[in-house]
């Protein structure tokens, strides 16, 4: 059973670090590719970026190049998501997805839709 | 590439259909020849699920009464007849250019 668990929520204050985590199971970790959504509070889905956990390659959104930063560890099969400097207006739920995929005489191939989630980890930014 | 829902918002009586639609603003055929459509379904207090992929293709372990249509810029989810359980937030998303969701359409009962 494929499973993406995120770490607990976090309280922080403006200027602060934080690095949230994703551990997939139940499936080749490093063949698919992880996804990292926002969704602030009462808003829609906003896709932030996504990184390949075989060889870290990351792609992110024009809106949150700089302001994040992905990272994968193979070694435990789990994908981060961190922040050097928070602002109030980071304070959201930030999921975790799989990109879908298949794979065909051992090479895997995207496909460019979420088919797994993780349940989200609430990070709170305030004074 | 955008993506515009309507309705944003649809009371809808149990056991009724429901529709929704989405547009986007350049076609989402991609390259490789398949349209990167899919219908994600929010319950409150949920993270988002997968019910539809590649416009009509429904994902394992979702009922039949979700269907999903359409083709080059316009697609369509449908329910046939809503259940209580189907309350919550539906939002459209294309991957064929980066990547981009629907601003959402909240499904409640009348």
């Amino acid at each position: 059973e494929v499973q993406l668990v995120q770490s607990g929520a976090e309280v922080k204050k403006p200027e602060d670090s934080v690095k949230i985590s994703c551990k997939g199971s139940g499936y080749k970790f490093t063949s698919y590719w992880i996804g990292w959504v926002r969704q602030m509070p009462g808003k829609g889905l906003e896709w932030m970026g996504t990184i390949y956990p075989g060889d870290s390659d990351t792609r992110y959104s024009p809106s949150f190049q700089g302001q994040v930063t992905f990272s994968a560890d193979k070694s435990i099969t789990t994908a981060y998501l961190q922040w050097s400097s928070l602002k109030a207006s980071d304070t959201a739920m930030y999921y975790c997805a799989r990109l879908a995929g298949y794979c065909s005489a051992g090479i895997c191939y995207p496909e460019y839709y979420f088919d797994y989630w993780g349940q989200g980890t609430l990070v709170t930014v305030s004074s | 590439i955008v993506m515009t829902q309507t309705p944003l918002s649809s009371p809808v009586t149990l056991g009724q259909p429901a529709s929704i639609s989405c547009r986007s603003s350049q076609s989402l055929v991609h390259s490789d020849g398949n349209t990167y459509l899919s219908w994600l379904q929010q319950r409150p207090g949920q993270p988002p699920r997968l019910l539809i992929y590649k416009i009509s293709n429904r994902f394992s372990g979702v009922p039949d009464r979700f269907s999903g249509s359409g083709a080059g810029t316009d697609f369509t989810l449908k329910i046939s007849r809503v259940e209580a359980e189907d309350v919550g937030v539906y939002y459209c998303m294309q991957g064929t250019q980066s990547y981009a969701f629907g601003q959402g359409t909240k499904l409640e009962i009348k």
